[in-house]
């Protein structure tokens, strides 16, 4: 039962360019949802988040925006940079339980 | 900075065999995961730790998984017997309260393969 899709299994964009990462769900219950990156042979870290109050939230480079009637989330990243070359997860939870994760889709920057 | 450990970082078995995982979270997390990730998958929760309480274990293979947090501080994960199907990397995360929105933090992991 796959709660957290992320569809796109991979992305490749120019440095410079804006990256867009996609995510649907389809639990109505998720509160908060988050995305992490990870790199080769280290855990996932976290990157940014966003309650189900919000449609939108940013932190610097990155961007989350919610579509809750669409049940999607996206994460944008402008200015895309070679060191943002990572696997990034989606992921819901509710009330902080029982977190749900997407495959994740490798994004990588070309200079 | 605080960070996650966990041991080993590689584990080699034969299937059959027992395994265990150790897993030490940020110093103040009450809050500890365990978390499969298959290749090609997402991390998927094995199991939730308030202090030394088990709070949600549903995704939990109970004939053959195990999980403590005795002291409600560090924590191990064991496999007995493992299965070829175990193989995956194993997660910890902790975090500083399981309600409420804490972000997780994550360990480097453990690269189990089973031979």
């Amino acid at each position: 039962d796959q709660q957290v899709k992320q569809n796109s299994p991979s992305l490749s964009v120019q440095e410079g360019r804006i990256s867009i990462l996609n995510c649907d769900y389809t639990n109505s219950m998720f509160d908060y949802f988050l995305w992490y990156k990870k790199y080769p042979a280290e855990g996932p870290t976290f990157l940014i988040s966003i309650s189900s109050i919000k449609d939108k939230n940013e932190d610097g480079r990155f961007t989350v925006f919610l579509n809750k009637s669409a049940k999607h989330l996206s994460l944008h990243i402008v200015p895309s940079q070679p060191g943002d070359s990572a696997v990034y997860f989606c992921a819901a939870s509710v009330n902080n339980n029982d977190m749900r994760f997407g495959a994740g889709t490798r994004l990588t920057v070309k200079p | 900075e605080a960070e996650v450990a966990q041991s080993p970082r590689y584990k080699i078995t034969e299937k059959s065999q027992a395994v265990a995982f150790w897993c030490d979270p940020i110093s103040g997390h009450a809050t500890l995961y365990w978390y499969r990730q298959i290749l090609g998958q997402g991390p998927e929760l094995l199991v939730q730790f308030q202090d030394e309480s088990v709070v949600d274990d549903s995704q939990l293979p109970k004939d053959r998984f195990s999980a403590e947090r005795l002291k409600g501080v560090d924590s191990t994960l064991k496999i007995q017997p493992a299965e070829l199907g175990d193989s995956a990397m194993y997660l910890c995360a902790s975090s500083l309260e399981g309600l409420g929105n804490n972000e997780q933090f994550f360990g480097p992991g453990t690269r189990l393969t089973v031979l």
